[in-house]
């Protein structure tokens, strides 16, 4: 089946500081990408949707400054956390459609962010 | 705009002991309904996809049914490895695009 690979698993940073989180799909070209946020005991939040070649669609409520999204190629996506902060502490974890595919999400493991 | 209700929250099973968690959801055209397994700090596992109501899935322990309103995740004769949070989506109607609506997930622990 399709495999979608998430790094970093884990990452502390230092609150004013920028942190990236990769996305790769590794054997099927991905149309569309899908990025969300998860805290403790609760369910998935939507955070943006990004189609390779074109901008993100934000969430409301989601800060398109904040959380920058880039689907350059049909196998990569990256969300950075800008001028983090405490509270953006929080589970994120990436969604991918495949070209290949008829229908179907695959998820990544997730990247457990916590900003001191 | 698409609503998906989970329950129970959570769910305490002694190995053996059958139970059915229960998605109910409301949206305009529904073209998927998911159900995922997650586990702690991990990303969601796909179980089952349904269409149409009347549709019925297995694998294993998990049998998932659907009808016009609910959805149905029997686990049968549970072990504790399948403990674990499960999560039920649904994919709406073409206007919402391809995102997916999450409920809030049933968190299970079976106790040997």
């Amino acid at each position: 089946g399709a495999v979608v690979s998430q790094h970093p698993s884990r990452v502390i940073c230092k609150s004013g500081t920028s942190v990236k989180i990769e996305c790769r799909s590794l054997d099927f070209q991905a149309t569309t990408m899908f990025w969300y946020r998860q805290f403790p005991k609760q369910s998935l939040m939507l955070m943006a949707t990004s189609n390779e070649g074109s901008k993100a669609t934000y969430e409301q409520g989601v800060e398109k400054d904040k959380f920058l999204i880039n689907h350059a190629s049909l196998t990569l996506s990256t969300l950075t956390v800008t001028s983090a902060h405490p509270e953006d502490s929080s589970f994120y974890i990436c969604s991918a459609i495949f070209r290949q595919l008829s229908y179907g999400y695959t998820f990544g493991s997730g990247t457990r962010l916590t900003v001191v | 705009e698409d609503q998906v209700t989970q329950s129970p929250e959570a769910l305490r099973l002694q190995e053996g002991e059958s139970s059915s968690l229960n998605c109910s959801y409301t949206v305009s055209g529904l073209r998927g309904l998911f159900w995922y397994r997650q586990d702690p700090g991990k990303g969601p596992e796909f179980l089952f996809t349904l269409y149409s109501a009347g549709e019925e899935k297995e694998k294993e322990r998990l049998k998932a049914t659907l009808t016009k309103k609910e959805s149905f995740l029997h686990i049968t004769a549970p072990k504790p490895e399948d403990s674990a949070t499960y999560l039920c989506a649904v994919q709406g109607g073409r206007a919402a695009g391809n995102k997916l609506t999450f409920g809030g997930g049933t968190r299970v622990l079976v106790k040997p």
